[in-house]
């Protein structure tokens, strides 16, 4: 079983919709979650940061489920520069960052 | 600051050939890393480095070696290169082994090995 699991998608919406992203993990010890983003041939890029309390970043929120192990990335009105793949990750010791394989969005007119 | 650079931006190899990816960044960060992304899986950890003189190995370290002699530069050497290391690699760097949400990411080098 993978560490970090994701749907691949692609999840094809509207602009305005929101839209959901689920990620499971493994390492019930685990710490810190995040939520990054990666472009077409880009590096990923920092979105968020994933707490246990939930945490908002205008459009988008994030949650943490440990007793389930899942975190979510919620979407809200989506714009057409939304579109991307969306990676989770759990940092491991020593900044190890373990990555999904990522949920690419596609947001169209 | 540039943040982190990375040389050379596209490769290709021959089966067997060495090769050496550059990885840099100026923002006086300890902690640097190498991942890299193939298709249809996520980034995977290859080597890492907490500091000057120190290297530790990653999920996927076998064919590559790196070093650390300044606090800038993480080099990640091929040592003789092979189709399966075709990928996209990312060289990572942070301020400290405690902070894993300020990792900056490179730009990548895309290696095709044939």
């Amino acid at each position: 079983r993978k560490e970090v699991e994701q749907d691949p998608g692609p999840f094809n919406v509207p602009e305005g919709a929101t839209v959901a992203f689920n990620c499971t993990y493994s390492n019930s010890a685990s710490q810190s979650f995040f939520w990054y983003r990666q472009d077409c041939r880009k590096e990923p890029k920092l979105l968020m940061s994933v707490y246990s309390s939930g945490n908002e970043d205008g459009r988008f929120t994030a949650q943490l489920n440990r007793a389930s192990q899942y975190i979510s990335l919620l979407i809200r009105d989506s714009k057409l520069s939304d579109s991307a793949t969306y990676l989770c990750v759990r940092a491991g010791g020593y900044n190890k960052l373990i990555f999904g394989a990522g949920t690419r969005l596609a947001v169209h007119p | 600051n540039a943040g982190v650079t990375q040389t050379p931006k596209f490769q290709v190899l021959k089966t067997g050939q060495s090769m050496t990816l550059q990885c840099a960044q100026d923002m006086n960060h300890e902690y640097m890393s190498w991942y890299r992304q193939d298709p249809g899986m996520g980034l995977r950890l290859i080597h890492y480095s907490v500091g000057a003189g120190i290297t530790d190995q990653g999920e996927v370290p076998n064919g590559y070696n790196v070093s650390r002699s300044t606090t800038e530069d993480f080099p990640l050497r091929l040592l003789s290169a092979a189709p399966s290391q075709t990928s996209v690699y990312f060289c990572a760097s942070s301020y400290g082994a405690g902070s894993p949400d300020t990792q900056y990411f490179g730009p990548g080098t895309r290696l095709t090995v044939l």
